[in-house]
Formats: structure tokens, sequence, C-alpha cells
């Protein structure tokens, strides 16, 4: 069965450091998310990208967030300058209108930032 | 901002039992999903809801969307140890947007 990949499964890093999670969406799919869950936390949206581009985003995507499709098959969030309350689990999923829209996850990269 | 809350927060029980979870919100949601999560692991779609009044069965866990779309339940009947997790229910906006507004789950503990 088709899933979302996600590496690495955990990455630590030193503040102001830049990190870049990597995804593999579902090979059909054409919508792409990336979330958020700090420990403890709600799962949060990040921002989708649908056609290359950003489609919306969060309050929480600032500048020091951006996302690429730099193939056909990867989808990457970097982060620009680590900060300590970017630890958290970050999930991607992707979705299509052939499964009727409905968001698969991958088994997300948790970051810890020291 | 739309919210969505679930409750209870936290349920422990004795396997045998039923239970019943909800999701509330004051915002009407196009579809409504739930998930299950383990710790370290992603959500797990368990079921999508998409119209008002629906009724989704998956082995012991009945899913409901309710009329007006704004709010679901989920019942477990007879519960077992491997039903133990986190539930989380996530919605979608009626707009053209698709992004998820999620609930902060209930975490289900089943004790034999």
């Amino acid at each position: 069965e088709p899933e979302v990949t996600q590496t690495p499964s955990h990455q630590v890093t030193q503040m102001g450091q830049e990190v870049i999670l990597r995804c593999v969406p579902i090979s059909n799919h054409l919508y792409f998310y990336w979330y958020r869950q700090i420990l403890g936390q709600k799962v949060e949206f990040l921002v989708s990208f649908y056609n290359n581009e950003i489609s919306e985003k969060s309050e929480i995507f600032d500048d020091q967030f951006s996302v690429e499709r730099p193939d056909g098959s990867n989808f990457t969030l970097k982060i620009r300058s680590t900060k300590l309350e970017d630890s958290a689990m970050y999930f991607c999923a992707s979705t299509s209108s052939g499964s009727g829209f409905i968001q698969y996850f991958g088994a997300g990269t948790r970051l810890s930032v020291l | 901002t739309q919210l969505l809350e679930q409750s209870p927060q936290f349920l422990s029980i004795q396997e045998g039992e039923n239970l019943t979870v909800y999701c509330n919100s004051s915002s009407v949601f196009s579809s409504l999903q739930w998930y299950r999560q383990e710790p370290g692991e992603g959500p797990v779609l368990l079921v999508t809801v998409v119209t008002g009044g629906e009724v989704k069965k998956l082995k012991r866990l009945t899913f409901q969307f309710g009329d007006a779309r704004k709010d679901s339940s989920l019942h477990i009947t007879a519960a077992q140890p491997g039903d133990t997790g986190l539930y989380l229910c996530a919605g979608k906006n009626a707009g053209n947007n698709r992004k998820l507004i999620w609930g902060l789950g209930t975490s289900l503990a089943v004790n034999p």
C-alpha cells in the first residue's frame, strides 16, 4: 500500500542551525502539507502546497520556514535558523482528488533543538 | 478561528467496557476525519464522515457526524487493550482550502 515516507525519523540540531526535513508523498498525489505537533499539544497546520507553490500558510509559517518540491518525488521543509521552540514532531501529508482529498500522513520527524 | 474540542481528554477503562468520545465545534465542517495516533508515530486515518447524520462502522468502532456537521462522536463497543491510543478528530472547513483543523485528542487506556 502506498505511503508517505519521512526522513530522518529524528533530527537533533543546535539552536541557530538550518535543518531540512524530507518527505516523499504518495506518488500520484498533488497536494502536500506540513503539520507540526509540539509535545502534549494539538497538531497544527503549517503550510499547504499545490502546483509548485504555497496555497496556504499559517501564522506559524514565518520567514524562517520554506518549502520546496525540488524534483518529482520529494517535498521538503526547511527551517533556516532553528529556535528552541521549533522542537516538535513534524508531519508531512499528501492527498489528491482521487483519494477524496483524504490526507495521508507520514510517521513524522522528531526535531530536537538544543 | 475554528476550534475542535474533544472530550474527555483522558479516559481509562477496563477491557470489555463501552465508551464514547466526542468532538465538538461551533463551526461547520465539510468533512471530519478520525485518526488514531501511537506515541512517536504519525496519525493514521480511521474514517472520514461527510454527510450530516452519517454513521460509519469499523468493526467495534462507530462514528457519527452530527446533523449540522459541527460535531462527531466515536463509540467503541467492548473495548480491548489493543484500542489503547490517542484518538484525534480533524475537520476540513467548507472553504476551498483543504487544511485540517485538529482537536487535542482523547487519550484512551484500556486495562486488561
